[in-house]
């Protein structure tokens, strides 16, 4: 059982706009930043945004993420098939005073 | 280029041991935070544990489930992170990756992985 919580599946046309939701509680999300993870098919997980909203190098404009409270979002907007991949929020808990992360969610490019 | 490089993984029985390492080379790693990070099979993503840099104190951090029974040392004159692993348990049972802890949860890059498993 994951501390964040994530829908296990989304899914999304090509060219469309996709949200993924990652919900915590005051000892984790809401009190620190949120980071997002990409994992495309049988590779490491890879970087894909940072304290809640930025981008590192290289990753394309189309991801964006947001937070709000004790929740965050990632957005992928223009969905492309290269999109297919795995997704995970994480997040520094106080209370457990380690990073935390969310199940994952799969995102299907139909 | 920045590369993480893991090795050492394998099929071990449960109350086994096991040392992974990390060779890290295209950046400073004495100056790097460095996390171990595992996935158990069709699972997602748990913290290990962690070493500051020895600028920044050198504290050692673990997760809960492995506090006592894993150990993260680092080299800095050889750019390699080393994983302890005794007392295995089949939970246990992942890959294990390395990764720069950039903190709160943020981990930038990532190492390609070694399988660690667990099994009688």
């Amino acid at each position: 059982q994951s501390v964040l919580t994530q829908p296990p599946s989304a899914s999304g046309t090509p060219g469309q706009r996709v949200t993924i939701s990652c919900s915590g509680s005051s000892s984790n999300i809401e009190s620190n930043s949120v980071n997002w993870y990409q994992q495309l098919p049988g590779t490491a997980p890879k970087l894909l945004i940072y304290s809640n909203n930025q981008r590192p190098s290289g990753v394309p404009d189309r991801f964006s993420g947001s937070k709000s409270g004790t929740s965050a979002s990632l957005a992928i907007s223009g969905l492309q098939s290269e999109d297919e991949a795995e997704y995970f929020c994480a997040a520094w808990d106080d209370s457990l005073n380690g990073p935390v992360f969310g199940g994952g969610t799969k995102l299907t490019v139909l | 280029e920045v590369l993480l490089v893991e090795s050492g993984g394998g099929l071990v029985k449960p109350g086994g041991s096991l040392r992974l390492s990390c060779a890290a080379s295209g950046f400073s790693f004495s100056y790097a935070w460095m996390s171990w990070v595992r996935q158990a099979p069709g699972k997602g993503l748990e913290w290990v544990g962690r070493v500051k840099s020895k600028t920044d104190g050198g504290t050692i951090d673990y997760a809960a489930p492995v506090k006592g029974r894993f150990t993260i040392s680092r080299d800095d004159s050889r750019n390699t992170l080393s994983l302890q692993m005794n007392s295995l348990k089949t939970e246990d049972t992942a890959v294990y990756y390395c990764t720069q802890d950039l903190n709160y949860g943020a981990f930038d890059p990532w190492g390609q992985g070694t399988l660690v498993t667990v099994s009688s």
